[in-house]
């Protein structure tokens, strides 16, 4: 079974500057699917950023990007310009390829923006 | 406008009772999803369906019962077994076209027990 690990369970960014909130996970698998959603105080769950695990480019959406590391199993969050909406849980998931295929989550980083 | 919608927002449980959450979807996706999240836990899989009148059990289906009856519709019953109710449930769903779908979530509900 997999598993994601997110050691760090708060961080504190600066507006304006730039956080990178880390994630490992562990699989035998080699085709999966690593995901960031974003929960802020509304507590609405909302994708971030999706990563193919056959993709040596890493995504990019705006202001976010990831570092996938796939032989260090590291999927790792940057947030560059960081603004006050950014100030939410994030989650890193892994979800293999195949039926039945599923979303194994990590217990969440709380980011705070400070003004 | 295309979405999930859950119902209630908030929801009291009385011990010993039974109390169903409503979620709903108009994106016609196959798949949809119930998840459990806890203070400083992540979320956890309950039950989930990828097809009409079919669902499967995931991590922490004890306490719990769902059914299929429409594409649109996955209801989630909290039975007096489940022992420690009070949660925020959240509910899922996506498309099964491609090796996996990305999950799109409802705003939630968050279920309290007197």
């Amino acid at each position: 079974a997999q598993t994601v690990t997110q050691s760090q369970p708060e961080m504190s960014v600066q507006e304006a500057e730039t956080v990178t909130l880390s994630c490992t996970y562990d699989t035998s698998e080699s085709n999966y699917y690593l995901f960031w959603y974003k929960q802020p105080p509304s507590r609405q769950m909302i994708l971030v950023i999706r990563q193919e695990a056959y993709k040596q480019q890493n995504a990019t959406e705006n202001r976010f990007s990831v570092n996938f590391q796939k032989a260090a199993k590291s999927f790792s969050l940057k947030i560059s310009d960081s603004q006050l909406g950014d100030t939410a849980m994030y989650f890193c998931a892994f979800a293999y390829t195949g039926a039945n295929s599923k979303l194994t989550f990590g217990k969440g980083i709380t980011l705070s923006v400070r003004p | 406008d295309g979405g999930i919608t859950q119902s209630p927002k908030y929801l009291f449980r009385k011990e010993g009772q039974n109390v169903t959450l409503s979620c709903e979807q108009n994106l016609n996706h196959d798949a949809m999803y119930w998840y459990r999240q806890d203070p400083g836990q992540g979320l956890r899989l309950i039950y989930y369906s990828q097809i009409v009148n079919d669902f499967q059990k995931g991590d922490i289906a004890e306490g719990y019962s769902v059914s299929r009856e429409k594409k649109e519709s996955f209801p989630l019953t909290v039975t007096s077994a489940q022992k420690n109710p009070t949660a925020f449930y959240l509910c899922a769903s996506s498309t099964l076209r491609g090796s996996q779908e990305t999950q799109y979530f409802g705003p939630g509900t968050r279920l309290l027990v007197l």
